[in-house]
């Protein structure tokens, strides 16, 4: 066990739909990333927040968004979604930013239908 | 743009036998981090190793231990006395300073009794 728990574990949703997916980092970590993994794309790095503030962005649509809380906890939301962004989706925590060991949550699988 | 490379899709190992996951990075930033994950068929993604571009020692934790060669921009992970349990997909990722993990495409590796 990570530490870093991610809820649902599982979402079946049609198109056109939006979810929001929702993570909190292990005790005491302030820097959260989001992940997606896809058959087609293996693993790419979305966003990072580092407490409470958006740090980096990598290959995140404007159709998702995410946001860190005063709490530490975070969330991403996914809007309009499509059948591609059936994926499982991860979150990962760290003491700091930067080179730093990540770890993962658990994973939230998204089934878009 | 970074680049990870794993070239190895699948690998056997027998059980007790030491195993070597090539991966091969591409970046011209001097300070960089690299990371090898463990995901089960569970689907979790474990931390396994890290390696500061700037560490001169190799770095081991119990069996894994990253065989660091700078001048080569590779960063091996071997597994040592292979076990059932060790059966996963791999992942090598890189991390620069600007915070964003990049992955290779993972090796599968089955562990034979």
């Amino acid at each position: 066990d990570s530490g870093v728990t991610q809820t649902p574990k599982h979402l079946i949703t049609a198109t056109g739909q939006r979810v929001t997916l929702r993570c909190s980092p292990r005790s005491g970590d302030l820097s959260v990333y989001w992940y997606q993994q896809s058959l087609d794309q293996g693993l790419q790095f979305l966003i990072q927040y580092y407490n409470g503030e958006e740090r980096a962005k990598g290959n995140i649509l404007e159709r998702f968004s995410a946001q860190q809380f005063p709490d530490l906890h975070s969330e991403l939301n996914l809007s309009s979604l499509e059948l591609g962004d059936s994926a499982l989706y991860f979150c990962a925590s760290s003491v700091e930013g930067g080179a730093y060991e990540q770890y993962f949550g658990p994973g939230t699988r998204l089934t878009v239908t | 743009a970074q680049k990870i490379t794993q070239t190895q899709p699948g690998m056997f190992v027998q059980e007790k036998e030491a195993v070597t996951l090539d991966c091969t990075y591409d970046t011209s930033d001097q300070s960089y981090g690299l990371f090898w994950y463990k995901q089960p068929s569970s689907g979790e993604m474990i931390f396994l190793i890290y390696q500061g571009s700037y560490d001169e020692q190799n770095a081991t934790e119990g069996r894994y231990s990253l065989n660091f060669q700078k001048a080569r921009k590779s960063a091996n992970l071997v597994i040592s006395a292979s076990q059932l349990g060790d059966s996963a997909m791999y992942f090598c990722a890189m991390i620069l300073n600007d915070y964003k993990l990049s992955f290779g495409a993972g090796t599968t590796v089955t562990v034979r009794a």
